[in-house]
């Protein structure tokens, strides 16, 4: 069964750091790879989807990377900002989708 | 871009009580659709796949007799818990298969058991 973790679980950094979150999964027989934002008690806002051929996905201040041979995903926030506080999830899609364990981030003003 | 709603957003309910929570595709049409639950700080568990028109797949340790689920159109799956426990608590999200590769997730919906 995939297994998918991320690291770290929770992070703080101060506004304007670039910062990497970390995602693991351990079978790599994957389709895609996507990244979601979760603010408190809400749902999932989709931030970039990686296809299994791609190796890289950018969105504004976001890049997503995959390499699908070492089970590794990372995200990177550039210029981090206080709204960018939330907790990111990565999902590995399959046969369904397998998400991981969140990195809740917090942005210091 | 395609929009999924949850109705409600929350709901408050007594134990022993059943309660339904509805999931739409408001601009396209889902044939499957999915349901997970998701505890205080950990992350989503799939409990059932929703196909229109047959019966839902249930997850491994998900009891169907108790998450009932309902996916009669295109655009509606409903999961209902019955007799609803303190230990049923807990943030339930849908999502929508648009295509092989898209899945569109609802907003959720907080169900708090007393």
């Amino acid at each position: 069964k995939q297994e998918v973790t991320q690291i770290p679980a929770a992070l703080s950094v101060p506004e304007g750091e670039n910062l990497v979150l970390n995602c693991s999964f351990t079978d790599s027989a994957i389709y895609n790879l996507q990244w979601f934002r979760q603010d408190p008690g809400k749902g999932l806002t989709s931030l970039l989807l990686i296809q299994s051929s791609q190796r890289e996905q950018t969105s504004g201040r976001l890049n997503a990377s995959l390499d699908k041979s070492s089970g590794r995903s990372t995200l990177y926030i550039a210029a981090s900002q206080p709204g960018d506080s939330a907790t990111y999830l990565c999902a590995v899609i399959g046969n369904q989708f397998y998400f991981g364990t969140g990195t809740s981030l917090t942005v210091i003003p | 871009g395609a929009v999924v709603s949850q109705h409600p957003s929350w709901v408050i309910c007594k134990s022993g009580t059943s309660v339904k929570i509805e999931c739409r595709s408001l601009d396209f049409q889902a044939t499957t659709m999915f349901w997970y639950r998701q505890f205080p700080k950990q992350s989503l568990m799939l409990m059932a796949t929703s196909n229109e028109g047959s019966k839902a797949t249930y997850e491994q340790g998900v009891e169907k007799d108790k998450f009932l689920i309902n996916h009669a159109s295109l655009t509606l799956s409903t999961l209902t818990v019955t007799s609803a426990h303190p230990e049923d608590s807990s943030f339930y999200i849908c999502s929508a298969r648009r295509g092989p590769d898209e899945q569109f997730f609802g907003p959720g919906t907080r169900l708090t058991v007393l």
